[in-house]
């Protein structure tokens, strides 16, 4: 059974600090990994997809690194503003349909 | 798109009671989700519908819960009676096939 683990559970830090969160899985067999942002009250929103052949994926300030021989996968996230703060789980498919998640990392970003 | 519209946003109510969530996935997808977020258990897949039929229910916690999927617009997610252990956070998710998932905003659930 896939397991996904994400350490620390929580970060604080300064406007203006690169933030690095943590997400590793147990089977190495994935074909992609998702990491999410969750606002409090609100939904999940897909941030960045992996596909198992990438080792990165960027979007703006956002960097998404895949090692499926170690089963990590790291999100950085440069220059962070308290706009940044929020929940970020990382999640790992199953099968075709069913993701597995990770209990995430919540972030607050002090001014 | 309006995204995936839940409804409705909070419900309380008293053990026994039944409640009945609602969905709206994104128009287009074929494949809705029900999830349940608790602080114990985090993200719990409950349901899967594909072009409107259930493909895996084996999350579905007990019989006191149910979902109906009667047209690609339109999904339901019933619990009767409800217990205060169903208490959490319940998503509703849409995609075009596949683990790229458009979440609603939720319904936050109490039961006392």
């Amino acid at each position: 059974k896939q397991e996904v683990t994400q350490i620390p559970a929580a970060l604080s830090v300064p406007e203006g600090e690169n933030l690095v969160l943590n997400c590793s899985f147990t089977d190495s067999a994935i074909y992609n990994l998702q990491w999410f942002r969750q606002d409090p009250g609100k939904g999940l929103t897909s941030l960045l997809l992996i596909q198992s052949s990438q080792r990165e994926q960027t979007s703006g300030r956002l960097n998404a690194s895949l090692d499926k021989s170690s089963g990590r996968s790291t999100l950085y996230i440069a220059a962070s503003q308290p706009g940044d703060s929020a929940t970020y789980l990382c999640a790992v498919p199953t099968n075709d349909y069913k993701l597995s998640f990770g209990a995430g990392t919540t972030v607050t970003v002090r001014a | 798109d309006a995204g995936v519209i839940q409804s409705p946003r909070h419900e309380v109510t008293e053990m026994g009671q039944e409640v009945t969530l609602r969905c709206k996935p994104i128009s287009g997808h074929n494949s809705l989700f029900w999830y349940r977020q608790t602080m114990m258990r985090g993200l719990e897949l409950l349901i899967y519908f594909n072009n409107n039929v259930p493909i895996d229910d084996s999350g579905m916690p007990e019989d006191r819960f149910s979902a109906k999927m009667p047209n690609a617009s339109f999904s339901t997610l019933k619990i009767q009676p409800s217990e205060p252990r169903d208490s959490a956070v319940y998503f509703c998710a849409s995609s075009l096939g596949g683990t790229v998932l458009f979440f609603g905003s939720g319904t936050q659930l109490s039961v006392l």
